[in-house]
């Protein structure tokens, strides 16, 4: 279970102030997730990595990013979070694609915007 | 694109009753069936899947079955229990040389009273 890590578990930002979620694996997995979930919602794809191919989802918002420096780490960045960011994020991983391997998510970031 | 539809929305069994959730999806290429269990404030976890050449599967109390032909595929639980409790996500998966990714149904939130 704590082969997908993230930080922080919370996090609390300002309207407009840019904010960074970090998910590590220690799986050596080649797909990286990040999802956003709200309450009471299905997780969301907002874009994942097959090693170092980024792919967007289509109605992910600009004011998402991400990076993955390397196999073991990604990124999320929200550049101008607004109230309606506020949300728990998953990141998830997998040797390959759905389909043909399965996919673990971390325990999430639970992010408030003020 | 896949859509996957899935219901009732909300469950609730008397402790030792049987729980079936239904999930029907749209496109035909997807291979591919897990079932998260996502308990309050936590991450979704695997409990089950299936592969598009296998009809049912089963651990345990909990099993898949899948129907290719009409495009649907339940989680049956059996002799529920308290801990059972939790909202359960279903998912289809197209081929990998479709993108492969996970398409969420809207979760099942599933009561057992003792």
């Amino acid at each position: 279970d704590a082969m997908v890590i993230q930080n922080p578990r919370y996090q609390v930002t300002q309207f407009g102030k840019p904010v960074t979620l970090s998910c590590s694996q220690t799986l050596n997995h080649n797909v990286m997730y990040w999802y956003q979930q709200k309450s009471s919602q299905a997780p969301k794809l907002l874009f994942h990595y097959y090693d170092k191919d980024f792919n967007n989802e289509a109605d992910t918002p600009d004011n998402f990013q991400s990076r993955r420096p390397n196999t073991s780490f990604c990124f999320l960045d929200i550049r101008s979070p607004g109230l309606g960011d506020a949300a728990m994020y998953l990141c998830a991983t997998s040797r390959d694609l759905p389909g043909l391997e399965t996919q673990y998510f971390g325990p999430g970031t639970r992010l408030l915007v003020l | 694109g896949e859509n996957v539809e899935q219901h009732p929305s909300t469950l609730s069994v008397q402790e030792g009753d049987s729980a079936v959730i239904k999930c029907t999806y749209s496109d035909s290429a997807s291979n591919y069936f897990p079932w998260y269990k996502q308990e309050l404030g936590k991450r979704p976890q695997l409990i089950i899947d299936i592969r598009s050449n296998v009809g049912e599967k089963k651990d345990q109390r909990i099993a898949v079955t899948l129907n290719k032909t009409a495009k649907h595929f339940s989680l049956h639980i059996t002799e529920t229990q308290p801990e059972d409790s939790a909202v359960y996500f279903c998912a289809a998966s197209p081929s990998y040389n479709q993108g492969g990714k996970l398409i969420f149904g809207q979760g099942t939130e599933l009561s057992v009273k003792p």
